[in-house]
């Protein structure tokens, strides 16, 4: 049975940085991908990012890039999320969430989410 | 504003069909499949259907997916008050190279 357990809550300041991880349990842990998902408080999810730890290259939503990377840890099997220059509108709970072989295929399953607040 | 569209809500009796809907593009559900999530408050979605109409293990037959064009529909039989969660489609989109979702729709039992 896979798991993903993610790191704790995290509250910065705006301009901040925040790093969340990802740490998968099974095996084959580099042949799938891992995406990361938001969701703003009250609202709907919105996808971040994913990186397929056998191939490396992460590849981040239109409107992330340049403030987020994502990479992939084999030996502790983890996978890290750094979001950068934070912003009160970065407030949501992030999660990660495991698909198959290509970025494109289905999320399954779900880290627990990490909330992370931005304020001053 | 979501690429993928979604009734905000939706509701029904216990025992009702509910058919909930997501609407999209030629670039995402015209060329993908759609997935669909359960949501509950306070927790992490689940999925609920992949590759349009596909239950993974665990998932009561009384969930059905069905596609048509750039349009998909969840639709959930003999419903039940446990049934009362959140629920989102989402599609790779070809264009934006990554998934998409649907704003999601709240789907209250009376």
């Amino acid at each position: 049975q896979v798991q993903l357990v993610q790191s704790g809550t995290e509250v910065r300041k705006p301009g901040s940085s925040v790093k969340v991880s990802c740490k998968a349990s099974g095996r084959s842990f580099i042949t799938f991908s891992y995406s990361w998902v938001r969701q703003v408080p009250g609202q709907g999810l919105e996808w971040v990012g994913v990186i397929i730890p056998t191939f490396g290259t992460p590849k981040y939503a239109h409107q992330m890039q340049g403030r987020v990377t994502i990479t992939a840890d084999e030996p502790t099997t983890t996978v890290y999320m750094e979001l950068r220059g934070l912003k009160p509108e970065d407030t949501a709970v992030y999660f990660c969430a495991r698909g198959g072989g290509a970025p494109e295929d289905w999320f399954d399953p779900w880290g627990q989410g990490t909330l992370v607040t931005v304020s001053s | 504003q979501s690429v993928l569209t979604q009734p905000p809500s939706a509701s029904g009796t216990p025992g009702q069909r509910v058919a909930i809907s997501c609407s999209g593009g030629s670039s995402n559900i015209g060329s993908n499949p759609v997935n669909w999530y359960q949501q509950f408050p306070g927790t992490a979605p689940k999925l609920l259907l992949h590759s349009d109409n596909q239950r993974p293990s665990g998932v009561s037959d009384r969930f059905s997916g069905s596609k048509s064009g750039t349009s998909a529909s969840l639709a959930i039989s003999g419903l039940q008050s446990e049934d009362e969660a959140d629920y989102y489609c989402v599609a790779w989109d070809d264009r934006l190279k990554g998934p998409v979702f649907g704003g999601g729709t709240k789907l209250t039992v009376l």
